[in-house]
């Protein structure tokens, strides 16, 4: 199957400063991916739609001046938590899609 | 709008004996359905799909699940317990596959006594 990457995938920040993770697919072309929020014991939460060479979509209640995505590319999109707080501490997922989704392996981010 | 239920936020089982985690869908349209096995401080394993074709979807590690429209259900079931299948597993829906959103279910954290 497709393979989907994610750097890094621990991160440890102080308050106050920005944090970008990276979502690769690999071996296939991805126009569209997803990044997902995950807070302990807890499912997954769609945070925002990116597509390739456009604006991404932000669901309800995500703050699109706080998580920046860039879809730079049809391999690659990032997430840039800007200003990072102890409550932005979670797992972030991506997943890329062409006709099936695929996920990465996660990104757990701490915010001390 | 699409929504998933699993019925059970804990099941628990002895190795050995059979699997069953419940999932209820509702989707205004035909849907794409999904089971997820995610283990502690992992990222997230397909187990099985269901895209419209044989209701009936033989999955990896011995699991499976049917799509039972007359039901709204897609449970996941799988004969004998292993230790190793202990984890977090998520029933997820979709519109279409590919390009839209999945929507997760709750989860349902599956133990395994021995």
């Amino acid at each position: 199957g497709a393979v989907v990457s994610q750097h890094p995938s621990w991160v440890i920040c102080k308050s106050g400063t920005s944090v970008k993770i990276e979502c690769r697919s690999l071996d296939f072309q991805a126009t569209t991916m997803f990044w997902y929020r995950q807070f302990p014991k807890q499912s997954l939460m769609l945070m925002a739609t990116s597509n390739e060479g456009s604006k991404a979509t932000y669901e309800q209640g995500v703050e699109k001046d706080k998580f920046l995505i860039n879809h730079a590319s049809l391999t690659l999109s990032t997430l840039t938590v800007t200003s990072a707080h102890p409550e932005d501490s979670s797992f972030y997922i991506c997943s890329a899609a062409d006709l099936t989704q695929y996920f990465g392996p996660g990104t757990r981010l701490l915010v001390l | 709008a699409q929504s998933v239920t699993q019925l059970d936020s804990h099941v628990s089982v002895s190795e050995g004996t059979p699997v069953l985690l419940r999932c209820n869908y509702s989707s205004s349209y035909s849907p794409s359905l999904f089971w997820y096995v995610q283990h502690p401080n992992k990222g997230l394993q397909l187990l099985l799909k269901y895209t419209s074709a044989a209701t009936l979807v033989k999955g990896i590690n011995g699991f499976e699940a049917e799509f039972k429209k007359s039901e709204t259900s897609f449970h996941l079931t799988k004969p004998s317990a292993h230790m190793s299948d202990a984890a977090e597993y998520f029933c997820v829906v979709s519109v279409l596959s590919g390009n839209t959103p999945l929507v997760f279910g709750k989860g349902t954290r599956l133990s395994v006594i021995a």
